[in-house]
């Protein structure tokens, strides 16, 4: 059974870094094939992919904030890792994970619940 | 960047009644093209992948068609629960992933 959890503060202030953790079950990121993205969703708009990690320890990121982001994985094997830094009252928004597999053509089949997080002072 | 443009922004239809989603790529994404159901407070569930295979456990009513820049979902016999927004998303050029902005399909 696949499970995603995330992890990490529900508040922060502008110019901190956030940083999230994804704890998943039931498959291994050592996988050929396997991704887990992090994916951001601001109130009542559409989801912004952030970052992914794949199975070689590859790392792609959102071009728009690039240099704001850094995914790893984490000691434990089951667990990546987001870190966002200069966090702004724009970057208000709930923030999940989710398995990417080849076999799904890298479409999103399990998701986190997710994680509000607001960025105030 | 590709962008997905999806249509209508909202769609009011009944129990029963056949639903047609558009999304409409800036620029081909040949058939790299999910969709996904997202209902108040939960994540976004995937429904359709490489544009017309039905995800494990999505409803038959469902179906994705669609290559290049015009893909549609269709779903033939709306149920209560199918009430909901829907969003596409490709990745082509790889790994540049874009979403649509949604259509919320809502009961009349």
């Amino acid at each position: 059974q696949v499970t995603l959890r995330e992890s990490g503060p529900a508040l922060v202030k502008p110019t901190e870094t956030l940083t999230l953790t994804c704890t998943f079950s039931g498959f291994s990121l050592t996988t050929r094939g396997v991704c887990v993205a992090w994916i951001r969703q601001a109130p009542g708009k559409a989801p912004e992919w952030l970052a992914l990690i794949d199975w070689d320890d590859g790392k792609y990121y959102n071009t728009s904030l690039k240099t704001r982001l850094t995914i790893s994985q984490a000691p434990s094997e089951n667990q990546v890792v987001l870190t966002m830094t200069n966090m702004d009252p724009e970057d208000t928004a709930t923030y999940y994970c989710a398995r990417q597999p080849r076999f799904m053509e890298w479409s999103f089949d399990f998701w986190g619940q997710g994680i509000p997080v607001t960025v105030s002072s | 960047e590709i962008v997905l443009t999806q249509s209508p922004a909202t769609l009011s239809l009944s129990p029963g009644e056949r639903a047609t989603l558009s999304c409409r790529a800036s620029q081909s994404v040949i058939t790299y093209l999910a969709w996904y159901q997202q209902k108040p407070g939960q994540a976004p569930r995937l429904l359709i992948y490489d544009a017309s295979k039905r995800a494990t456990g999505t409803p038959a009513r469902f179906s994705g068609s669609g290559s290049g820049t015009d893909f549609t979902l269709t779903i033939s016999s709306l149920e209560p629960e199918d009430f909901a927004v829907y969003y596409c998303q490709q990745r082509t050029n790889w790994p540049s992933i874009t979403f649509g902005q949604g259509t919320r399909l809502e009961i009349k």
